[in-house]
């Protein structure tokens, strides 16, 4: 099955600077990597995902980029803020390209600490 | 729409003892998923369903066992707890079934307490 590693288990970085959390998978079958967001004492939520027919992704302060050749994807913060301190978890599934698609198990990495210093 | 729900909220149980954990979505999602959080471990997939009807295990089910008579409900229950199965349980859902509809959407989590 899939596995998910996640580099490093906790990053800090001062308010402004960049932040850049990198994961590894093992399924080169899997097509499907998205990002969950973790605060402390909160369920999961998505934050940006890419699927594999693309290279990169950007929504404002945020970027995800893939590299399908050595299977790792990374998620790129810019000018840090305080809130985005929190759990960042990593995951990759075959999910669907057509209507027929299989499940969307996702595997999940170990999640990183990510503290933003004021 | 409440999106994921999930009760309780918090529970303490003793060894030996049952419970069930409730999870209900009103986004009609096909797709159901439980885990549970344990500290630096992220998440595991104890079960998952792909509709009603329809159940299957994922990494971690011994302990546990689910069932999904109705698209919105996805009940986890714990038969005889045990202190291993202290940690925080999620319930998420997705549409699963047409590309570009992976997204989970996560309830707020059950957090169980086995003594």
């Amino acid at each position: 099955g899939e596995n998910v590693e996640q580099h490093p288990s906790t990053l800090s970085v001062q308010e402004g600077d960049s932040a850049v959390i990198k994961c590894t998978y093992s399924d080169s079958a899997s097509n499907y990597f998205p990002w969950y967001k973790q605060e402390l004492g909160k369920r999961p939520q998505l934050i940006i995902d890419i699927r594999s027919n693309v290279g990169e992704k950007k929504d404002q302060r945020i970027a995800v980029t893939l590299n399908k050749t050595a299977k790792h994807f990374s998620l790129h913060i810019t000018e840090t803020q305080p809130e985005d301190s929190a759990v960042y978890f990593c995951a990759a599934t075959l999910g669907h390209l057509n209507y027929t698609g299989a499940n969307s198990k996702l595997t999940f990495g170990k999640g990183i600490t990510l503290s933003v210093r004021p | 729409n409440a999106g994921v729900t999930q009760t309780p909220k918090f529970r303490i149980l003793k060894i030996g003892q049952s419970m069930t954990l409730q999870c209900t979505q009103d986004m009609n999602h096909n797709y159901m998923y439980w885990y549970r959080q344990d500290p630096g471990m992220g998440l595991k997939l104890i079960y998952y369903s792909v509709g009603a009807g329809i159940t299957d295990k994922g990494e971690v089910p011994n302990g546990y066992n689910v069932s999904r008579s109705t698209t919105e409900d996805f009940p986890l229950r714990l038969e005889l707890a045990a202190p291993s199965q202290t940690s925080v349980y999620f319930c998420a859902s997705s549409y699963g079934r047409w590309g570009g509809r992976e997204t989970q959407y996560f309830g707020p989590g059950t957090r169980l307490l086995v003594l």
